[in-house]
């Protein structure tokens, strides 16, 4: 069975450090991968999304970044961290061309 | 630009009466349409889903129907149980986009 994991859990960053967050996804080949941030208050907003090792497509101009160096490793990324990045961050997987998505657990992250 | 709405962010509901969710969308080339199920600090649950081919799908309580002239989509859970309660994320796929709502917190009232 497919599973995803996604980790930190929790983290609380200062301004203007470095962020990196790593999905990876088991059980799986060739998944179509994305990264949604929900803020407080608000919906989940897809950030990037990806169809295959390499291939990032960008949902909103941010301070963020996201890489896939492996098929089943998704890394979402920020060289200086603002205090609007706070959020709740989750990774998903779904079939490639496909339909349903299927979350990890989650990071909240918090910058200071 | 929203192309995903739920225009009601929350709703409550009578322990064992009918519970309808709904959510509207913009883009014609969507093609498979998702509720999610979530709570406070945990990933969304897949619920039940429905292609753009079809106007309704059930699995159990939950009835999902569809209405691609008016682009309107609800979800139908009967009968509501305490359970229910938490945030429902109405989603839409299609170019191997998928965008969510803003949800809607449904409260089940005993």
């Amino acid at each position: 069975s497919q599973t995803i994991h996604q980790w930190p859990a929790t983290l609380v960053q200062p301004v203007g450090s470095p962020l990196s967050l790593e999905c990876t996804v088991e059980g799986t080949s060739n998944p179509n991968l994305y990264w949604y941030r929900q803020a407080a208050g608000r919906g989940l907003q897809l950030l990037f999304y990806s169809v295959g090792i390499g291939q990032i497509s960008s949902e909103v101009p941010q301070n963020l970044s996201a890489s896939r160096p492996q098929d089943r490793q998704f890394i979402l990324s920020s060289k200086k961290l603002l205090l609007s990045d706070s959020g709740f961050y989750l990774c998903a997987w779904s079939v490639s061309g496909g339909t349903e998505a299927f979350f990890g657990q989650g990071t909240r992250l918090t910058v200071v | 630009d929203q192309q995903v709405k739920q225009n009601s962010p929350s709703l409550s509901v009578q322990e064992g009466r009918i519970s309808i969710l709904n959510c509207d969308y913009t883009n014609s080339m969507f093609d498979y349409f998702l509720w999610y199920k979530k709570y406070p600090a945990e990933g969304p649950t897949f619920l039940i889903s429905i292609s753009s081919i079809k106007d309704k799908n059930e699995d159990g309580r939950f009835t999902v129907f569809l209405n691609k002239s008016a682009k309107h989509l609800s979800l139908h859970i009967v009968p509501s149980q305490p359970g229910d309660s938490a945030v429902y994320f109405c989603a839409a796929s299609g170019d191997d986009k998928i965008i969510f709502g803003k949800g809607t917190r449904l409260h089940i009232l005993p």
